[in-house]
């Protein structure tokens, strides 16, 4: 059973606060996408990590995807109450289907 | 254009009951997934359709579960004499064909089984 462990489950930070939250598995993944989600709403795409070692950034936020492509790390640098959220990595499994983490739920405190 | 929409966006029912969920994905999506989350949890596959191929069930927890898909439009799920462990968000994804492409997700049905 492949399986998504993300870490910490819960974080809550002041703001301007940087912060690392960790997806890892045993698994290889093909490419890995980490979500965030707001309550009352469905996960919204931030980024699509494809190749091991690739680095993304996107304004304050830094992805990671590890060398052997089972392991992924999110870097919010500078946080902001509009961090607040759900923060979910999912794995790309075969051709077609993902397998979701656990989940880290970030509060950013103003 | 507009979003993956759901309905209804919530639904009280109580065990025993059937409960129908609905999806309209986005128009030219030829993917749609259902996924099923539980109260502070990550997403669990359910259910996988691509264009007119057979879907792929193997998430479905049990055979009181069942989805249908017309063509590449609207989708249901159907939840048959709902149990107490069924009472979760379950949520729609749609996108063109690939695991590289964005999965845009609907704002879910929260089902609660009492």
């Amino acid at each position: 059973t492949q399986l998504l462990e993300q870490s910490p489950q819960f974080l809550s930070i002041q703001e301007g606060e940087n912060l690392t939250v960790y997806c890892n598995s045993s698994s290889v993944f093909s490419s890995l996408q980490w979500y965030r989600q707001e309550p009352g709403e469905g996960p919204v795409l931030l980024v699509t990590v494809v190749t091991g070692g690739e680095v993304k950034k996107l304004k304050r936020l830094t992805f990671q995807f590890g060398d052997a492509r089972k392991d992924s790390s999110l870097h919010i640098t500078a946080a902001q109450p509009g961090d607040t959220g759900l923060y979910l990595c999912a794995g790309a499994w075969g051709t077609y289907k993902y397998i979701f983490g656990t989940g880290t739920r970030l509060k950013v405190l103003a | 254009g507009a979003g993956v929409s759901q309905s209804p966006s919530n639904k009280v029912t109580e065990k025993g009951k059937d409960v129908e969920l609905r999806c309209d994905p986005i128009s030219g999506h030829t993917a749609l997934y259902w996924y099923r989350q539980r109260l502070g949890q990550g997403l669990e596959f359910l259910i996988y359709f691509q264009g007119n191929s057979a879907p792929d069930k193997s998430g479905l927890p049990s055979d009181r579960f069942s989805a249908e898909r017309t063509g590449e439009s609207v989708s249901t799920l159907t939840i048959q004499r709902t149990q107490q462990e069924d009472s979760a968000v379950y949520l729609c994804a749609s996108s063109l064909p690939g695991t590289q492409e964005t999965q845009y997700f609907g704002p879910g049905t929260r089902l609660l089984v009492l």
